[in-house]
């Protein structure tokens, strides 16, 4: 059973294009939604996160949308670049667990 | 700062051998994780600990057991490998004021 739900499974989008990847929870329980990008051969690094008592963050070309109401949050990237190219995994955690989405591959073509 | 490191980068193991995997950090948190990463299958959380001499099971905890003898150390050990036990594994580690994990570069881990 998927705590977390994570669309598309990829993306291939245009140099400077925006792409958007979604993710969803049930437990209304979750207090912390962070995003994570992933490169080749590496261990995820946090990007970027926010709580469920704002509905939007901005981190330089990075913001997560959050709809507390729908349960659903999702990350944009702005001027999306080649070097954009990883895999994104959002998560959502309660207390010492994190559960993650299953990954977006992301290829941003030059 | 070295951060998470994890050893070995890959491994290839017979059905039934059995191997650990180690996991140090040098931040002193009080924090660790092993997950396990599928292709599409995302991160499980296999066991975890809030601090030396304390663990407690994750999502996909059966064939594995861990141990936190101090707070830099979180082994992993795999006694009865099995071929669904391939995949690659991270470990990762966070201070408890502090939200975000950091994670290791993983080991990769075949089972044949």
């Amino acid at each position: 059973q998927q705590q977390v739900k994570q669309s598309p499974q990829s993306l291939i989008v245009q140099k400077g294009g925006i792409p958007i990847i979604n993710c969803a929870y049930e437990n209304t329980a979750f207090d912390y939604f962070p995003w994570y990008q992933q490169f080749p051969g590496k261990g995820p690094a946090l990007l970027i996160a926010i709580r469920p008592d704002v509905s939007e963050k901005k981190e330089g070309r990075f913001t997560i949308s959050f709809n507390k109401s729908a349960k659903q949050f999702s990350l944009h990237i702005m001027d999306s670049q080649p070097g954009d190219s990883a895999t994104y995994f959002c998560a959502a955690s309660i207390g010492n667990q994190f559960y993650f989405g299953t990954g977006t591959s992301l290829t941003v073509i030059p | 700062n070295a951060g998470v490191t994890q050893t070995p980068k890959f491994r290839i193991l017979k059905i039934g051998q059995s191997m650990t995997l180690q996991c140090t950090q040098d931040m002193n948190h009080n924090y660790m994780y092993w997950y396990r990463q599928d292709p599409g299958m995302g991160l499980k959380l296999i066991y975890y600990s809030v601090g030396a001499g304390i663990t407690d099971k994750g999502e996909v905890p059966n064939g594995y057991n861990v141990s936190r003898s101090t707070t830099e150390d979180f082994p992993l050990r795999l006694e009865l490998a099995a071929p669904s036990q391939t995949s690659v594994y991270f470990c990762a580690s966070r201070d408890r004021t502090l939200d975000g994990y950091t994670f290791g570069s993983g080991t990769r881990l075949t089972v044949v």
